[in-house]
């Protein structure tokens, strides 16, 4: 069966430091991935989705950065987090033959202070 | 542009009541919406899509263009159904780009 790891689960990180928060996919081949940010009251916001390795499609513009080195592995980073990164972030992964349903990860809850 | 409204950010309702969950949405295509669910402690997951008119957990939405409404409904709420709901769009193309609503807690007392 599929399963979708994201770590870490909870980050506290200063201002201006870097951001590594990972996402991995196992038992299927080809996944398209997304990062999204759930933040109270504004729902879910898609940041970047990936239909392969290394192409990522940016959705918003920010201060955020996605990569995609592996088949099923999706990052997502920053060089210098601000204040208005901290929320909620969710990685997903749908497959072709479904289209529409996505599978979420657990989330990393980023507090930037 | 394509956008999903839930106007109610909560909606408390007594057990064996109905419930009736907004969802409208704005699409220049050709829509195709999706229900989720996030119960407590739980991940985000799909509870049901309009392509396949079916009934999950007791839940129906019927899809109404004229309307562009999308809107979740069941007869009698149950105490499990209490949980954040979210309605989604799908954009057209390969990929399951989806806009999510802002959600709506339902919350079933007794």
């Amino acid at each position: 069966s599929q399963t979708i790891h994201q770590w870490p689960a909870t980050l506290v990180q200063p201002v201006g430091s870097p951001l590594s928060l990972e996402c991995t996919v196992e038992g299927t081949s080809n996944p398209n991935l997304y990062w999204y940010r759930q933040a109270a009251g504004r729902g879910l916001q898609l940041l970047f989705y990936s239909v392969g390795i290394g192409q990522i499609s940016s959705e918003v513009p920010q201060n955020l950065s996605a990569s995609r080195p592996q088949d099923r592995q999706f990052i997502l980073s920053s060089k210098k987090l601000l204040l208005s990164d901290s929320g909620f972030y969710l990685c997903a992964w749908s497959a072709g033959s479904s289209p529409g349903e996505l599978f979420f990860g657990e989330g990393s809850r980023l507090t930037v202070l | 542009a394509q956008r999903v409204t839930q106007p109610e950010k909560l909606l408390s309702v007594f057990k064996g009541a109905p419930v009736e969950l907004k969802c409208n949405y704005s699409y220049s295509g050709s829509p195709e919406l999706f229900w989720y669910v996030q119960y407590s402690r739980q991940r985000l997951q799909l509870l049901l899509r309009h392509i396949s008119r079916e009934s999950i957990k007791g839940f129906t939405a019927d899809l109404n263009k004229g309307e562009t409404s999308f809107h979740l409904k069941k007869p009698f709420a149950q105490e499990e159904d209490s949980a954040m709901y979210y309605c989604a769009l799908k954009f057209t193309g390969t990929a399951s780009k989806l806009t999510f609503g802002t959600g709506t807690r339902l919350q079933v007392t007794l």
